[in-house]
């Protein structure tokens, strides 16, 4: 069964560095996202792409933060200067031609800021 | 600002027994609701869906109830099984793009 991969696992960044996690969603899906969990906390949708622009975004994701798909196949979440904050479990997921489907997610990618 | 709660953070159920996770959520706007089951070091894996024109959707030992009045929906597995054994979201979405989770019920089948 496709499915969505991200890396790498797990990402330890310096304060203020930006830092890039990766995602291939899977291949004939037109919808694609990032979503964050916070240690102990709910899963939070931070974005949704679709036909190369940003769909829909949450509050969460301000200027810090952006997204591009460089390819047919990578879909990327940037943070430019990343904060203590930002340490949290970030997920890609992806869905099929249509709004209202489920959304397959990957395994996630740790990142750890210090 | 809970727009979707689980009020059970946890739940053990026997075996063979009927495990019964609630959502509930406050946004009458909301068309669209699924679950998903997350095992540790995982993403969140789909379940199950159901849409607002609907009150009860089923996929083998999953079916979920939808109570539009209520804005309750639950989800009923039968029979548990050991492998069951996971934390259970719900999510809604008006959008159908921004899915707003709940916290989780971490669900425990004993054998």
């Amino acid at each position: 069964e496709p499915e969505v991969t991200q890396t790498p696992s797990h990402q330890v960044t310096q304060m203020g560095q930006e830092v890039i996690l990766r995602c291939v969603p899977i291949s004939n899906h037109l919808y694609f996202y990032w979503y964050r969990q916070i240690l102990g906390q709910k899963v939070e949708f931070l974005v949704s792409f679709y036909n190369n622009e940003i769909s829909e975004k949450s509050e969460i994701f301000d200027d810090q933060f952006s997204v591009e798909r460089p390819d047919g196949s990578n879909f990327t979440l940037k943070i430019r200067s990343t904060k203590l904050e930002d340490s949290a479990m970030y997920f890609c997921a992806s869905s099929g031609t249509g709004l209202r489907q489920p959304q397959h997610f990957g395994d996630g990618t740790r990142l750890s800021i210090l | 600002d809970q727009q979707v709660k689980q009020n059970s953070p946890s739940l053990s159920v026997q075996e063979g027994r009927i495990s019964i996770l609630n959502c509930d959520y406050t946004n009458s706007m909301f068309d669209y609701f699924l679950w998903y089951k997350k095992y540790p070091a995982e993403g969140p894996t789909f379940l199950i869906s159901i849409s607002s024109i609907k009150d009860k959707n089923e996929d083998g030992r999953f079916t979920v109830f939808l109570n539009k009045s209520a804005k309750h929906l639950s989800l009923h597995i039968v029979p548990s099984q050991p492998g069951d054994s996971a934390v259970y979201f719900c999510a809604a979405t008006l959008s159908g793009q921004n899915f707003v989770f709940g916290p989780g019920t971490r669900l425990s089948v004993l054998p």
